[in-house]
């Protein structure tokens, strides 16, 4: 099956400060999305960006889907960004979709 | 328009009894997913229904787990004479088609705790 990887698997940052997050998967894909897990365990959707670029105030997306890649931007971090930032892709017909691991961020104040 | 919803929030059980938890899913969708997510990892597949079907449950431990759609009311995952292995929470995820092409919703997920 596809293998999605997420990287960095930590991340660790001041109030303020811009960051990448990257999730990089192994064939061509149908969906992808981005999900934040907050401290309290609730998912939220971010993105449902299977190509192109999106964007919702602090928080942008872009998936070159033909590299197999996408990346996930936040600006001007805020505390309230901390959690696990997740994605999920399908691909090849499946309906059933396989998630990375997550990229862990705690935003200090 | 109320998303996802599901209950209970959190749920205490002792070895051997019963786990019932409910996913209600978004007005106007027919399908519904079942993860489960273990302490300090992602979520993990269990189960894709459909109003009255399951299409899908290769994720799902193959005894004392079942899930249920019906054509009225909640979906509903099962757990009998629950270990203290299955604590994890478990979160229902709803969309409008099962097609690839579709945006999943999550509900806030039950937090099972098996003493």
């Amino acid at each position: 099956g596809i293998q999605v990887e997420q990287s960095p698997p930590d991340l660790i940052l001041q109030e303020g400060a811009n960051s990448t997050l990257r999730c990089n998967f192994s064939d061509s894909v149908n969906n992808l999305q981005w999900f934040h897990q907050n401290p309290w365990g609730q998912l939220i959707n971010l993105f449902y960006i299977p190509s192109g670029t999106k964007q919702n105030g602090r928080l942008s997306a872009t998936t070159v889907a033909t590299e197999r890649y996408s990346l996930l931007y936040i600006s001007s971090s805020q505390t309230t960004d901390s959690g696990v930032y997740f994605c999920a892709v399908l691909s090849g017909g499946s309906y059933i979709p396989t998630f990375g691991r997550g990229t862990s961020l705690i935003v200090h104040p | 328009n109320a998303g996802v919803m599901q209950n209970p929030r959190h749920l205490v059980r002792r070895r051997g009894q019963e786990a019932r938890l409910r996913c209600s899913p978004m007005k106007g969708h027919s399908h519904v997913y079942w993860y489960r997510q273990l302490p300090e990892e992602g979520l993990k597949f269990m189960v894709y229904l459909q109003k009255e079907n399951i299409i899908d449950e290769s994720g799902m431990p193959k005894e004392r787990f079942s899930a249920e759609f019906p054509k009225e009311g909640p979906s509903i995952l099962r757990i009998q004479q629950v270990v203290r292995g299955d604590s994890a929470a478990y979160f229902c995820a709803s969309s409008p088609r099962g097609s690839d092409y579709n945006e999943q919703f999550f509900g806030p997920g039950t937090r099972l705790t098996v003493l």
